[in-house]
This record gives C-alpha cells, structure tokens and sequence, in this order.
C-alpha cells in the first residue's frame, strides 16, 4: 500500500544553521507533494508544495527537493530560526487525498 | 487561501458523552474533510464531508460514531458521540479550496474522562 514516511522524528539544530528534514514516499504515480508545519497547539499550516514535474522548488527560505527516482523528497529551511520550532509532516497529494508522514520534530536551539 | 475556524477549541468531557466540533470556513468550498490526531502522532483522516452528498468514512471510522453535518459550503459539524477515553485527541477541519492546496482549521482538543 502507499505510505509516506520520514526518516528522523527528531531533528535539533543551532540557530543560523541551515536544517534538512527528510521524507520517503512509496507510491511511484504520486505526482504531488506538500510541506506542512505544525506548531504547538496549531493545526497544519501549507508551507511548499511541489509536482512532480519539478526536481526543486524555492519559496522564502524554503527549500523542497523531490528525487523520484528514490522517491525520496526533502525540505531545507535556510538560516533556521527559533519560530522554525515545529512539527514538520509531508504529504502525498495531487488528486488524492493527502497522506500524512509521521512528522519531524524540528528543535532549534537559541 | 482560506480561513478556517472551530469551536470549542477545547474541551473535557465525561465518558458516555457527545461533543459536536464546529467548522467555518471564510469561503465556500465544496471539499472539506475531517481529521483526527492523536497525540504525538500524524493526521489520520476520519471522513471527507462534500456539501450536497452524504460524507464518505475512511476504514475505521463509522457515521454512528462520528456523524457529520455539511449544510452549506462554509460550514460542518463533527460529533463525537459516546465518548471514551480512547477519543481523546485532537480533530482537525480541513479545506481544499482548488485542486492541490490544503488548509487545516486549528484544531480542538479533546480530553475525555
């Protein structure tokens, strides 16, 4: 069956850095792929999304690479700040309805 | 984009009880769904709610349990009937607006006693 994974539940990083959160999917006809960011008492917010047609995709020091041959896709925060703490999930869309990963705990340390 | 708000954003509740969740969203959508997260854990999906048509239940969930209203396009109601313990989670109302992007209401927190 399909399902979206992700590799690490938990991921510490120091302010500045830059953070790589990772995610695997199974469903080779998957042809959408979306980014969410949940803190703390909040529901999931869109972050990127990215089609499958695209390799990467860039938003405001957001990143998403998609590696279909792998099935593997990625999401880079550039200069990670504090209000980046969250639970990241990634989620396999397009004409289904979204399959949710497990999520990533994304801890950024002051 | 849409704006989604939902009432009561918290509640306690006694086992054997009901709670029905409130969903609003700023626009008409005709796609909306309904999920549950329970804590530290994804999203699963409980039921899609299409206005005009009856909601359709994931594997798991059935609509004595969690039945649905969806009266118009701006807004829906999950109940929880015969609460237990085990239902005690967070349920998330959720859009989509277009063809692809999604957009989630900020959750109700559910604790039953």
């Amino acid at each position: 069956g399909e399902s979206v994974g992700l590799h690490l539940p938990t991921l510490s990083v120091q302010e500045g850095d830059n953070s790589i959160i990772n995610c695997a999917y199974s469903n080779s006809a998957s042809d959408y792929f979306i980014w969410y960011k949940q803190e703390s008492g909040k529901g999931p917010q869109f972050i990127i999304d990215i089609r499958s047609n695209m390799d990467k995709r860039q938003g405001q020091r957001v990143t998403v690479l998609l590696n279909k041959t792998v099935k593997h896709l990625s999401l880079q925060i550039a200069a990670t700040q504090p209000g980046d703490s969250a639970v990241y999930f990634c989620a396999e869309g397009g004409s289904y309805i979204p399959t949710f990963g497990r999520g990533t705990s994304l801890i950024v340390h002051p | 984009s849409a704006v989604i708000s939902q009432k009561p954003s918290r509640d306690i509740c006694q086992r054997g009880t009901s709670l029905t969740i409130q969903c609003q969203v700023d626009s008409q959508v005709t796609m909306m769904f309904w999920y549950r997260q329970q804590p530290g854990q994804s999203l699963t999906l409980i039921a899609t709610a299409n206005q005009g048509s009856e909601a359709t239940y994931e594997s798991g969930f059935v609509i004595d349990k969690f039945p649905i209203s969806r009266p118009n396009l701006t807004f829906s109601t999950l109940t929880v009937s015969n609460m237990s313990p085990e239902d005690s989670s967070i349920y998330l109302c959720s859009v989509r607006p277009g063809s692809y992007e999604q957009y989630f209401g900020p959750g109700t927190r559910l604790t039953v006693t």
